[in-house]
C-alpha cells in the first residue's frame, strides 16, 4: 500500500524554524517527484514546493522562496521541508503528496 | 509566472445535474493539469491527471477535457457524495499553481 506520513508540525514563534518530514512507503521513492502543499485555515490549496526523484531539481512558490528548502533522502524514503523565518501567514496544514497519494497532513502554527 | 483562473468560485446544483468547472491558464501548459476533490477535514483526492485521464477508482461520471490554456471538469450526473470543493493544478512550469477552488453545494 502506498502511504505518506507527515510529522514535525507544531507551534513556533514568528521568525522561528521548523523541519517537516514525510515518510514514504509502498513504492520506489527515488523514482518520483515529491511535493509539499499547504492549506491555511479556511483557505484553498497552495502548492509550496516540489523536488525531482534524484533531488537535483526543485521549485518553490514565490511566497516561500528563500525561506523554505525542500530535500529528500532516498536511502530513508523520506522527504523534508526546512522552514525558516516563519511568518503568521505560514500557518497551515502541510501535506506531502505524490500525484494521487497524499498524507494526512501536519499542522504548523506560527504565533507568539 | 503562470496564472490559473478557475470558475465559478461556487456553484449550487441538485442531485442528477450535470456541472462543468473551468480552469484557464495565462499561457499554454500542454495537458499538464490535474483536478482534485476535497471534502471538509480531508486531504485532497486527485480525480483527473494529464487533463483528461481518469484516476483509478474514480467514478466515470467525472471527466476532464482541454489542452493548452482551457480546461474543464465535468460531472455528468451529480451524486450526494460529490458535494465538495474542486481545484485544478497546473504542473507544467514552476511555480505550480492551484486554481482558487470551486465549492459545489446542494441546491
Amino acid at each position: 500500500e502506498v502511504q505518506l506520513v507527515e510529522s514535525g508540525g507544531g507551534l513556533v514563534q514568528p521568525g522561528g524554524s521548523l523541519r517537516l518530514s514525510c515518510a514514504a512507503s509502498g513504492f520506489t521513492f527515488g523514482n518520483y517527484y515529491m511535493n509539499w502543499v499547504r492549506q491555511a485555515p479556511g483557505k484553498g490549496l497552495e502548492w509550496v514546493s516540489s523536488i525531482s526523484g534524484s533531488g537535483g531539481s526543485a521549485g518553490y512558490a514565490d511566497s516561500v522562496k528563500g525561506r523554505f528548502t525542500i530535500s529528500r533522502d532516498n536511502s530513508k524514503n523520506t522527504l523534508y521541508l526546512q522552514m525558516n523565518s516563519l511568518r503568521a501567514e505560514d500557518t497551515a496544514v502541510y501535506y506531502c503528496a505524490r500525484g494521487n497519494t497524499w498524507g494526512q497532513g501536519t499542522l504548523v502554527t506560527v504565533s507568539s | 509566472d503562470i496564472q490559473m483562473t478557475q470558475s465559478p468560485s461556487s456553484l449550487a446544483a441538485s442531485v442528477g445535474d450535470r456541472v462543468t468547472i473551468t480552469c484557464r491558464a495565462s499561457q499554454g501548459i500542454r495537458n499538464d493539469l490535474g483536478w482534485y476533490q476535497q471534502k471538509p477535514g480531508k486531504a485532497p483526492q486527485r480525480l483527473i491527471y494529464a487533463a483528461s485521464s481518469l484516476e483509478s477508482g474514480v467514478p466515470s461520471r467525472f471527466s476532464g477535457s482541454g489542452s493548452g490554456t482551457e480546461f474543464t471538469l465535468t460531472i455528468s450526473s451529480l451524486q450526494p457524495e460529490d458535494f465538495a470543493t474542486y481545484y485544478c493544478l497546473q504542473h507544467n512550469t514552476f511555480p505550480y499553481i492551484f486554481g482558487q477552488g470551486t465549492k459545489l453545494e446542494i441546491k
